[in-house]
C-alpha cells in the first residue's frame, strides 16, 4: 500500500544527543515536510523540501537538520542544540511541486522524550 | 502569509450538522482554502478544500463566503469519530502552514 511512514513510533534520548527521525514515502511526491507539536498546540513547520537536494527553513528550524538525498526519504536530526526537544513529531508529503490544490498526506508521528 | 482565525473549541450533539467557522480577511485571489482534522494521537488526514466555489464530498462540505473573506466546514452529521482538532489553512505557495485550529467535542 502506499502511504509515508515514521519510524520510530516512540523514541528515548538523552539530553545532548543526537537524534535522527525517519521519513519514508512511496507516493512518488514531491514536497515533504516535518513538523513540531506540543501539547494542546498547533503544528509548527521547522523544514520542508520541495524537491529532491533543496531545502527550505520554516519556521522554527533552529536546532534541527535535514537532508533530501532521495525523493522518498526526509530524514530529521534533532541536534543538541535544540534546547526543547521533547515533542511530538509529523512529517507529511504533497504531490506536485508548486501545485496549490493538492492534500497532504501525514504519517502517524514520532513521539520524541528527552530525559 | 495570509492568516486564518478560528475559535478555540465547539460543542456538538452526536447526529446534528456542525458548523465550524474560519475567518481569513487577509487572503489572496490565489490562496487555496484547505481544511484537514487531526484525531488525538494521529496525524492530520485530509478533508477538504476550495477555491471560490462550495464544495462537496464524502467527508464534509464547504462553503464559501463571495468575498473570500471566510469560510465555513460542515459536517452534516456529527457522530463521535468526528471529534477532533479542525485546521483551516490557505495555501499560497510550497509551505504548507498551520494554526491551533478548532477542537470539536461531540456529545453522545
Amino acid at each position: 500500500d502506499g502511504g509515508i511512514t515514521q519510524s520510530p513510533k516512540y523514541l528515548f534520548r538523552k539530553e545532548g544527543q543526537n537524534v535522527t527521525l525517519s521519513c519514508e514515502q512511496n507516493l512518488n511526491h514531491d514536497a515533504m515536510y516535518w513538523y513540531r507539536q506540543d501539547p494542546g498546540q498547533g503544528l509548527r513547520l521547522i523544514y520542508y523540501s520541495q524537491i529532491v537536494n533543496d531545502f527550505q527553513k520554516g519556521d522554527i528550524a533552529e536546532g534541527y537538520s535535514v537532508s533530501r538525498e532521495k525523493k522518498e526519504s526526509f530524514p530529521l536530526t534533532v541536534t543538541s542544540a535544540q534546547k526543547n526537544p521533547t515533542a511530538f513529531y509529523l512529517c507529511a508529503s504533497r504531490r506536485g511541486q508548486g501545485i496549490l490544490n493538492t492534500e497532504a498526506f501525514f504519517g502517524q508521528g514520532t513521539r520524541l522524550t528527552v530525559v | 502569509d495570509a492568516k486564518t482565525t478560528q475559535p478555540n473549541s465547539m460543542e456538538s450533539n452526536e447526529e446534528e450538522p456542525v458548523h465550524l467557522p474560519c475567518n481569513h480577511s487577509t487572503i489572496s485571489g490565489t490562496d487555496y482554502i484547505h481544511w484537514y482534522r487531526q484525531l488525538p494521537s494521529q496525524g492530520p488526514e485530509y478533508v477538504i478544500h476550495g477555491l471560490t466555489s462550495n464544495v462537496n464530498n464524502r467527508m464534509a462540505s464547504l462553503a464559501i463566503a463571495e468575498d473570500r473573506k471566510s469560510s465555513t466546514l460542515i459536517l452534516h452529521r456529527a457522530t463521535l469519530r468526528d471529534a477532533a482538532v479542525y485546521y483551516c489553512i490557505l495555501r499560497a505557495n510550497s509551505k504548507l502552514t498551520f494554526g491551533k485550529g478548532i477542537t470539536l467535542s461531540v456529545r453522545p
